[in-house]
């Protein structure tokens, strides 16, 4: 079955600095989002990529998809404590509609 | 108004005991989706419903018994609960679920189930 891996697991991000966090996925996908969860919260959207070799940007937030639509990476520019939380993928399943596989999540923590 | 909402937040109760989580969606959404979060953060789909239908039903015990009186509701019922469930766990809804569509997903503020 499909499999979303993300990577790296744990962040640790001095604040000012930039860093990236990676998800792969075994299958085609037909879009990929990104979720964000501050701690002790529920994940909150950020974004949904559809179209191959797609690039969005929100503020600090870069968003890829992959040309292959197997991969997405989202890149945080000038990291603010504001950052905190964990930034998971989601992906559609190819066996049922509705069934998002999230990847593990990468964990920021960011030290000022 | 809250979007999604959950109860309770908290919930502590012993091993062997019966007990229900309520989910209700005030956004006209059609599908309503269960997670549960493990400790490390792990969100895993456990049931989706379109239309008060259900669609999903991914490998849970059959322990958890979810109901939607109405597509703006999705409950969830555990029976015999065991140290093992002890997880948070969130409900979300979608607009839509067809892959390739517009299908943001909004999470309930979730709940934490601890049993001891």
């Amino acid at each position: 079955g499909q499999q979303v891996m993300q990577i790296p697991q744990y962040q640790h991000v001095q604040e000012g600095e930039d860093f990236t966090t990676y998800c792969n996925s075994s299958t085609t996908l037909s879009n990929i989002q990104w979720y964000k969860q501050r701690p002790g919260g529920h994940p909150v959207f950020l974004i949904q990529l559809v179209k191959s070799g797609e690039v969005k940007k929100q503020k600090r937030l870069t968003f890829q998809f992959g040309e292959a639509k197997k991969n997405s990476s989202l890149h945080i520019t000038a990291t603010q404590t504001t950052d905190v939380g964990t930034y998971f993928c989601a992906g559609p399943g190819t066996d049922s509609w509705g069934k998002f596989q999230f990847g593990a999540g990468t964990q920021v923590v960011v030290t000022p | 108004d809250t979007a999604v909402s959950q109860t309770p937040k908290y919930l502590v109760t012993q091993m062997g005991n019966d007990k229900s989580i309520k989910c209700e969606q005030n956004l006209g959404h059609d599908t309503m989706y269960w997670y549960k979060q493990d400790s490390k953060k792990f969100l895993k789909i456990m049931f989706s419903y379109n239309n008060k239908e259900l669609i999903i039903n991914e490998t849970v015990p059959n322990r958890f018994s979810p109901k939607s009186p109405d597509k703006a509701h999705l409950n969830l019922h555990i029976n015999s609960l065991e140290l093992g469930d002890s997880a948070v766990y969130f409900c979300a809804s979608s607009q839509v679920m067809l892959a390739g569509d517009s299908n943001e997903q909004f999470f309930g503020p979730g709940t934490r189930l601890t049993v001891l």
